[in-house]
């Protein structure tokens, strides 16, 4: 099955700075790739998408790269707010199968 | 639109009790899925359904059992609750024609003490 792994799991970065995420997966079948934000004590909610025919997106501050060739992904957070720190989970999707990142703390410092 | 609901939000139960998490969803999703997320961890997929009628077991399915009777519904049974089972239920539902995004439920703190 899919295998995706998220590095780092925790992510300090001063206000104003940029942020990294990075995700590998396995299974080169995969299509859709999904980011979710999960602030403390809220649902995971989707922040940015990318399918494997494209290799960037970007929504104002948010991007996410793709590397289909080497099978990864990344999130990149510009110009990061103390309202950006939350957990984020990356995860790799085939049909009904969605593999879900072991996540990362991503805490602004003010 | 409601999304994905699912009650309660909160539970206790004690040892050896079992109990249902109802989770409802009105977006005509085909597939429906649960997770549990413990405390500082990640998602773990306990098992999703491709449409009514159909239920497969995902990564940690011990000690529970789901059915889906119809499209919109998609309830969880913990039989005999372990410790073990503490953790944030969620419940999320997608359609294929958007791409399989998930959609989550609020999520079920449940303890087991």
């Amino acid at each position: 099955g899919e295998n995706v792994e998220q590095h780092p799991s925790t992510l300090s970065v001063q206000e104003g700075d940029s942020a990294v995420i990075k995700c590998t997966y396995s299974d080169s079948a995969s299509n859709y790739f999904p980011w979710y934000k999960q602030e403390l004590g809220k649902r995971p909610q989707l922040i940015i998408d990318i399918r494997s025919n494209v290799g960037e997106k970007k929504d104002q501050r948010i991007a996410v790269t793709l590397n289909k060739t080497a099978k990864h992904f990344s999130l990149h957070i510009t110009e990061t707010q103390p309202e950006d720190s939350a957990v984020y989970f990356c995860a790799a999707t085939l049909d009904q199968k969605v593999t879900f990142g072991t996540g990362t703390k991503l805490q602004v410092i003010p | 639109n409601a999304g994905v609901t699912q009650t309660p939000k909160f539970r206790i139960l004690k040892i050896g009790q079992s109990m249902t998490l109802q989770c409802t969803q009105d977006m005509n999703h085909n597939y429906m899925y649960w997770y549990r997320q413990d405390p500082g961890m990640g998602l773990k997929l306990i098992y999703y359904s491709v449409g009514a009628g159909i239920t497969d077991k995902g990564e940690v399915p011990n000690g529970y059992n789901v059915s889906r009777s119809t499209t919109e519904d998609f309830p969880l049974r913990l039989e005999l609750a372990a410790p073990s089972q503490t953790s944030v239920y969620f419940c999320a539902s997608s359609y294929p024609g958007q791409g399989n995004t998930i959609y989550f439920g609020e999520g079920s703190w449940l303890t087991v003490v």
